[in-house]
């Protein structure tokens, strides 16, 4: 059974370039996160959907972020243009929202390096 | 509104000694309660959680919680720490419907030889 899946792992890129980080949720599951996890910030709850359609993005910092779900079963977190500030690792977590409480499964992150 | 506190971002243990990560949260209505861990360089995982019911739950690998209301805590604890606890634990508050959970800013335990 496979769990959340996001790609690439591992992204290097220079500053201005723009960045796509992918994510699959779990099949079934119709509430999608992505979080972006730094040192000096913690944990940070960027957008979440429900159902495909975006309920809450006031943590997407600036207007480079950008964040898409075209269908049940893909996500993608854009940057553009990226900047050094942005280097982090994104988690991206898939949940079914219709429980009474909403377990979140993780997949593994993309560490981002922005040079 | 909710939110997390846990005390102590670094905790160090010896092996075999008892591990206790504290967590404090602040709900406007009936709570969950979660526990995650993750180890380097991966994404986290579910280690326990509260919902409703008895409230002493326990999670995967030995550890355990118990929800305290009238503390509101939801205190983390394992009797004997093993070396391969070693990892961050983040204790995380929800309340009922489609909200997102609320992370706190984690706990670093290490497990000393």
């Amino acid at each position: 059974d496979a769990g959340v899946i996001q790609s690439p792992r591992h992204e290097v890129t220079e500053m201005g370039q723009e960045v796509t980080l992918r994510c699959k949720p779990i099949s079934g599951h119709n509430s999608l996160f992505w979080y972006r996890q730094t040192m000096m910030r913690g944990l940070e709850l960027l957008i979440y959907f429900n159902n495909n359609v975006p309920i809450d993005d006031s943590g997407m910092p600036e207007d480079r972020f950008s964040a898409k779900m075209p269908n049940a079963s893909f996500s993608t977190l854009k940057i553009q243009p990226s900047e050094p500030r942005d280097s982090a690792v994104y988690f991206c977590a898939s949940t079914e929202a219709d429980r009474s409480y909403n377990e979140q499964f993780f997949g593994p992150g993309t560490r981002l390096t922005v040079l | 509104a909710q939110s997390v506190t846990q005390l102590g971002s670094h905790v160090s243990v010896s092996e075999g000694a008892l591990v206790l990560l504290r967590c404090n949260y602040s709900s406007s209505v009936p709570p969950y309660l979660f526990w995650y861990v993750q180890y380097p360089n991966q994404g986290l995982q579910l280690l326990l959680k509260y919902t409703t019911g008895a409230t002493l739950v326990k999670g995967i690998n030995g550890f355990e919680a118990e929800f305290k209301k009238s503390e509101t805590s939801f205190h983390l604890t394992k009797p004997s720490a093993h070396m391969s606890d070693a990892a961050e634990y983040f204790c995380a508050v929800s309340g009922s419907g489609n909200t997102p959970l609320v992370f706190g800013k984690g706990t670093r335990l290490s497990v000393i030889a």
